[in-house]
């Protein structure tokens, strides 16, 4: 067990549709990452929150949004649903080490959210 | 950009034995990390094994060994005595040192299948 927690495990869905996936990240971490997995694309790293900002953005849709609550947990929004939007969602969070130090890579990821859009 | 390439889709070994999965990766920074994790089909993504860019020192965790081979780029994970649950998918990854944290680039995985 990671300790990190995701819900829902999994979600069927319709196209157009929006769905919210959450994540509550490890206790005394602070960065929460979310990763989309898909059988075309593998992993991709789609948007990392710091302490409740955003710190980084990798290959996240515009009909995507996530935020980072005052608790720490964080929530994706995936709006206007497509059938490629299929895929297992993971979020991963770490002990950010601070500004200038060395962090040490290491992510701790949750089981998941497997979400499905028909 | 930088990449990573895990060129074994499938690998299979018997129970017991020593398996090698290969990885190789592109970057200009001369300062990041590698890491190896575990899939396992309960889906959930577990780090096995870390190296640092700047230690020429192989990591070994128990069974799990590298091979770092830092002027060819290649970072192969040795599996000794293979245990069933060992079964899983294997991914490579990339990060660079002082840079995003969660910006790890992960190779497409191998998936090693341990036989009794």
């Amino acid at each position: 067990d990671s300790g990190v927690t995701q819900t829902p495990k999994h979600l069927i869905t319709a196209t157009g549709q929006r769905v919210t996936l959450r994540c509550s990240p490890r206790s005394g971490d602070l960065s929460v990452y979310w990763y989309q997995q898909s059988l075309d694309q593998g992993l991709q790293f789609l948007i990392q929150y710091y302490n409740g900002e955003e710190r980084a953005k990798g290959n996240i849709l515009e009909r995507f949004s996530a935020q980072q609550f005052p608790d720490l947990h964080s929530e994706l929004n995936l709006s206007s649903l497509e059938l490629g939007d299929s895929a297992l969602y993971f979020c991963a969070s770490s002990v950010h080490l601070g500004t200038g130090t060395a962090n040490t890579g290491e992510l701790f990821f949750g089981e998941g959210s497997r979400l499905t859009v028909l | 950009a930088q990449t990573v390439t895990q060129s074994q889709p499938e690998m299979s070994v018997q129970e017991a034995e020593t398996v090698t999965l290969s990885c190789t990766y592109d970057t200009s920074e001369n300062n990041y990390y590698l890491f190896w994790y575990k899939q396992p089909p309960s889906r959930q993504m577990i780090l096995v094994i870390r190296q640092e860019a700047y230690k020429q020192q192989n990591a070994t965790e128990n069974r799990f060994s590298v091979n770092f081979q830092k002027a060819a780029k290649s970072f192969s994970l040795k599996i000794s005595d293979s245990q069933l649950g060992d079964t899983a998918m294997y991914f490579c990854a990339f990060m660079n040192y002082g840079g995003s944290q969660g910006n790890l680039i992960f190779g497409k995985g191998t998936k090693l299948s341990v036989k009794p």
